[in-house]
C-alpha cells in the first residue's frame, strides 16, 4: 500500500548525475517525502527527507515541485559505489514507514 | 548519524527451534522500533511496530504468535521466531527512531538473514 510510484530501474554514468523521480500524487499537508537506499544484503540507509522545502546534505539533493505531487532526488556525481535501490517513502510525521518496490539504480563506469 | 545494530548479523537453525533477533539503538533513545522482512528479489515488508512497555502491533497475515516481539527498554527490541520453518528463511531488518518531531527519520539495523533448514 505504497503511496510513491517510482521507475523500477535506471542506469547512469559513472561521474553524472543520477536524477530518481518519485511519483506521490495523494501526499497530504503532513507527510514528509524521504529517501533510503539499500545495497545488496544490507539495511536501508537514509538519504534525505523534506516536507516543502527543497533540502541538501552531503549525500544529496532532495527537489519536491511546488504541488508536493513528485519529487526528485538528485546524486551529484554518481559512483559505482551508489549503486543500489532507491526507496522514497511517504509519511506522517510519527508514523511507521513503508516500502515500495523502489528504483535499482545501476552505476556504470 | 545515529546506530541501530542487529545481532546476529545470519543465523541457521534446524526447523522446529526458535531464534532470537537483537535490535538495539546505540546512541539513541526510541520509544517505537520496527520489524521488517525481505525475501529474495522484494521489497522490505512491514512485519509489527513496537513500543516501548507495550504489546507490539502486527501487520494482517503475520502471527502474533509465531513472531514475539518484546519492546522491555528505549534501546532495545527482541524478535522471536518461534518454531522456525523452511519458509520462515528470510532477511529480517529492524528499525528505530528516536524520540521526537518535526519529520524524524528513522535508522535501519544491517538486517539479520536467517536460514531455516
Amino acid at each position: 500500500d505504497a503511496k510513491t510510484t517510482q521507475p523500477p530501474s535506471m542506469d547512469c554514468a559513472e561521474g553524472r548525475a543520477a536524477n530518481l523521480p518519485c511519483n506521490h500524487s495523494t501526499i497530504s499537508g503532513n507527510e514528509y517525502v524521504y529517501w533510503y537506499r539499500q545495497i545488496h544484503s544490507q539495511g536501508p540507509q537514509y538519504i534525505i527527507h523534506g516536507l516543502k522545502n527543497n533540502e541538501t546534505n552531503e549525500m544529496a539533493s532532495l527537489i519536491i515541485t511546488e504541488d508536493r505531487k513528485s519529487s526528485t532526488l538528485i546524486l551529484p556525481h554518481a559512483t559505482l559505489r551508489d549503486t543500489a535501490v532507491y526507496y522514497c517513502i511517504v509519511r506522517e510525521d510519527n508514523n511507521d514507514m513503508r516500502f515500495g518496490a523502489g528504483t535499482r539504480l545501476t552505476v556504470k563506469p | 548519524g545515529a546506530v541501530v545494530s542487529q545481532h546476529p548479523s545470519w543465523v541457521i537453525c534446524k526447523s522446529g527451534t526458535s531464534v532470537k533477533i537483537e535490535c538495539r539503538s546505540l546512541d539513541f533513545q526510541a520509544t517505537t522500533m520496527f520489524w521488517y522482512r525481505q525475501f529474495p528479489k522484494q521489497s522490505l515488508m512491514l512485519m509489527a511496530t513496537s513500543n516501548e512497555g507495550s504489546k507490539a502491533t502486527y501487520e494482517q497475515g503475520v502471527e502474533k504468535d509465531k513472531f514475539l516481539i518484546n519492546h522491555a527498554s528505549l534501546t532495545l527490541s527482541t524478535l522471536t521466531v518461534t518454531s522456525a520453518h523452511p519458509e520462515d528463511s528470510s532477511f529480517y531488518i529492524c528499525s528505530a527512531r528516536p524520540l521526537g518531531g518535526g519529520g524524524t527519520e528513522a535508522f535501519f539495523g544491517q538486517g539479520t538473514r536467517l536460514t531455516v533448514v
